[in-house]
């Protein structure tokens, strides 16, 4: 869905190293998740944010910390990577009192 | 503990056939379900939902039916086309702040061959 965007679409990177996943959406929904799938699992939520600065943990947040400074957009960070967060990340948004998220491209990572 | 599930992890049609994905869910207080398509490369796209009020849904070419009484949750697609290839999530909203509480299924993969 060109309305919520995600940068980059494939990163590599290595053990111990920090990166930022970005997603920004032009939907205008004030509620914004990051979700985590891997083959078999389906989608895991990591966190969620209801507006500007309000960020609250999802299912498995650990290794992982989110920013939300603006309305259009929340970054998602691993502090410090390692092998087994490998997978692929989506950004999802919602309308305050609607349940259906719309999801972003996605982000394929691989932590050597 | 609750969780969405899907009975077949695959489904292989012809074009032209009608398909059925199905999906159980635990939770009785569930108020709020959505289907979810996934092509390969991309996010998940929103099919088509429906409330707990409601037994059956139309969109155009799907179906979604629910049945609260046996916790089961269906996905029909009418003369399915091999662009209908993909994986597809049922999602459950187990109440709460709306929004928040959205509980994904491993998925089903439809391969539709020509």
């Amino acid at each position: 869905d060109a309305d919520v965007t995600q940068t980059p679409r494939n990163r590599i990177t290595k053990t111990g190293k920090r990166i930022m996943l970005e997603c920004s959406q032009t939907k205008g929904h004030d509620r914004m998740y990051w979700y985590r799938q891997d083959p078999g699992l389906g989608l895991r939520l990591i966190y969620y944010s209801f507006d500007v600065k309000d960020i609250n943990k999802g299912e498995i947040s650990d290794g992982y910390s989110v920013s939300r400074q603006a309305q259009a957009k929340f970054s998602l960070s691993l502090e410090s990577a390692i092998p087994n967060q490998t997978a692929l990340y989506f950004c999802a948004t919602s309308s305050a009192g609607r349940e259906t998220q719309y999801f972003g491209p996605g982000t394929r990572l691989l932590v050597l | 503990g609750e969780s969405v599930g899907l009975h077949l992890p695959t489904l292989s049609v012809q074009e032209g056939d009608n398909s059925i994905i199905n999906c159980a869910y635990s939770n009785s207080a569930s108020d709020y379900f959505i289907w979810y398509k996934q092509e390969s490369g991309k996010g998940p796209q929103f099919i088509i939902d429906i409330r707990s009020n409601m037994d059956k849904r139309q969109g155009q070419r799907v179906t979604v039916l629910l049945n609260k009484t046996v916790k089961h949750l269906s996905l029909q697609i009418a003369a399915t086309q091999p662009g209908d290839s993909a994986v597809y999530f049922c999602a459950e909203n187990i109440g709460g702040q709306a929004g928040t509480a959205l509980i994904f299924g491993k998925g089903t993969t439809l391969s539709v061959s020509s």
